[in-house]
């Protein structure tokens, strides 16, 4: 079965600031991959996802992610923090062989912006 | 478009009693829903995978008979939660998820349930 190890639990970053928040995946065949952001007593809102297309993912907010097959990563970048970053980030794997679309998730990661 | 609500957002409980949690997506046909737990500070737990018409697959672990899943129709999911207990107060999230768009799952904004 797949799975996504999210480095981190805690990320803190000035305003202003590179924003990086670290995914690795396993998985034997081909991943579709997902970043999450869940603000507090709220559900999960979706950033971006990769689906064997681009490997370079542009996502809401600013965010993206890049694909990377050798390194098994789906890091999550934003150039610039802002205030209303701040929440929870979480990386999402779908399992395959599944016609629900079924997701494992990540332990999370909080960011914290500071000003 | 694909908005999926929950009801309550928040409910408190006795202990002993049952509460039932309610899914819904708004503007689409929802085929299959999925319904999370989360526990503080902690990631989603998939409790279980709901098709509508069809039994609720649940991931093990998960006690079928303390959690009643419904998926009467393409619109509705219900969890209910049978003679609660203090460990059953968490957070449950449910998702719906849509063929068309390749099955990317629509999160609802979750249900506080306290058991008291």
């Amino acid at each position: 079965a797949q799975s996504v190890t999210q480095l981190g639990s805690h990320v803190s970053v000035s305003e202003g600031a590179l924003v990086l928040l670290r995914c690795n995946y396993s998985s034997s065949v081909p991943p579709y991959l997902f970043w999450y952001v869940q603000y507090p007593n709220q559900g999960l809102q979706l950033l971006l996802k990769y689906t064997s297309a681009a490997t370079l993912v542009k996502g809401i907010n600013g965010f993206e992610a890049e694909f990377k097959k050798s390194e098994t990563s789906f890091h999550l970048t934003k150039p610039s923090a802002h205030m209303s970053d701040a929440a929870e980030y979480f990386c999402a794997v779908r399992q395959s062989g599944t016609s629900y679309g079924k997701l494992t998730f990540g332990q999370g990661t909080i960011l914290t912006v500071h000003p | 478009g694909a908005v999926v609500s929950q009801h309550p957002s928040r409910v408190i409980c006795k202990s002993g009693t049952s509460v039932k949690i309610e899914c819904r997506s708004l503007d689409f046909q929802a085929t299959t829903m999925f319904w999370y737990r989360q526990f503080p500070k902690k990631s989603l737990m998939l409790m279980a995978t709901s098709n509508e018409g069809s039994k609720a697959t649940y991931e093990q672990g998960v006690e079928k008979d303390k959690f009643l899943i419904n998926h009467a129709s393409l619109t509705l999911s219900t969890l209910t939660v049978t003679s609660a207990h203090p460990e059953d107060s968490s957070f449950y999230i449910c998702s719906a998820t849509l063929p068309a768009s390749g099955y990317e799952q629509y999160f609802g904004p979750g249900t506080r349930l306290t058991v008291t």
